[in-house]
């Protein structure tokens, strides 16, 4: 059965900090893994998805890495800004067919200003 | 081009009763996935409907069940409803899984 941990839990940083958010998997065997930012309350927002083929994917300040080998992938956010403060989400999609992802239990992010 | 619409936005119901939640998927989109969101943890799976067959369940009750119609959109019911149903629930939908998910913005349930 696949787990995702994601580490932090949570995380308060001062604006303009670059930081790194990590998510890791216990089964490589992945079809894709994707990042999610959530607002509170609110439904879940994509901001990046990689397919197991690709090492990386970047859009805007927003960079994902992904290791299939060693089962992690990170999230790399430049220049923090106060809007950014949500919590972040990585859900890791199975190889072989049932296409049903895993969610991690998220970080919890604050920039302050 | 909307995106996946789900509605009631918000509902509290009585512990015993039924509720039905619905949620439309993208133009296009052929799979519809539920999940349940407990504040502080990450979205539970719940159901899986792809071209309105069932693709997968969660580890939940026989009290939650799901159907998919014909245009794709898809409606979650849950019956005999209990205080630890209060949750977000998050509906998703996909081209495919290997193209990834978007997903609704989602509706409260409160259970008193």
């Amino acid at each position: 059965k696949q787990e995702v941990t994601q580490i932090p839990a949570a995380l308060s940083v001062p604006e303009g900090e670059n930081l790194v958010l990590n998510c890791s998997f216990t089964d490589s065997a992945i079809y894709n893994l994707q990042w999610f930012r959530q607002d509170p309350g609110k439904g879940l927002t994509s901001l990046l998805l990689i397919q197991s083929s690709q090492r990386e994917q970047t859009s805007g300040r927003l960079n994902a890495s992904l290791d299939k080998s060693s089962g992690r992938s990170t999230l790399y956010i430049a220049a923090s800004q106060p809007g950014d403060s949500a919590t972040y989400l990585c859900a890791v999609t199975p190889a072989g067919g049932s296409y049903i992802p895993t969610f991690g239990r998220g970080t919890s992010l604050i920039v302050h200003p | 081009d909307a995106g996946v619409t789900q509605s009631p936005t918000h509902l509290i119901k009585t512990r015993g009763q039924q509720v039905t939640l619905r949620c439309s998927p993208i133009s296009g989109h052929k799979s519809v996935s539920w999940y349940q969101q407990v504040l502080g943890q990450g979205p539970q799976f719940i159901f899986q409907y792809y071209e309105k067959e069932e693709r997968g369940r969660g580890n939940f009750p026989d009290r939650f069940s799901a159907r998919q119609f014909p245009n794709y959109s898809s409606e979650l019911n849950v019956n005999a409803l209990l205080l630890g149903d209060s949750a977000l629930y998050l509906c998703a939908s996909s081209l495919q899984g290997s193209y990834g998910y978007t997903f609704g913005s989602g509706t409260r349930l409160t259970v008193v």
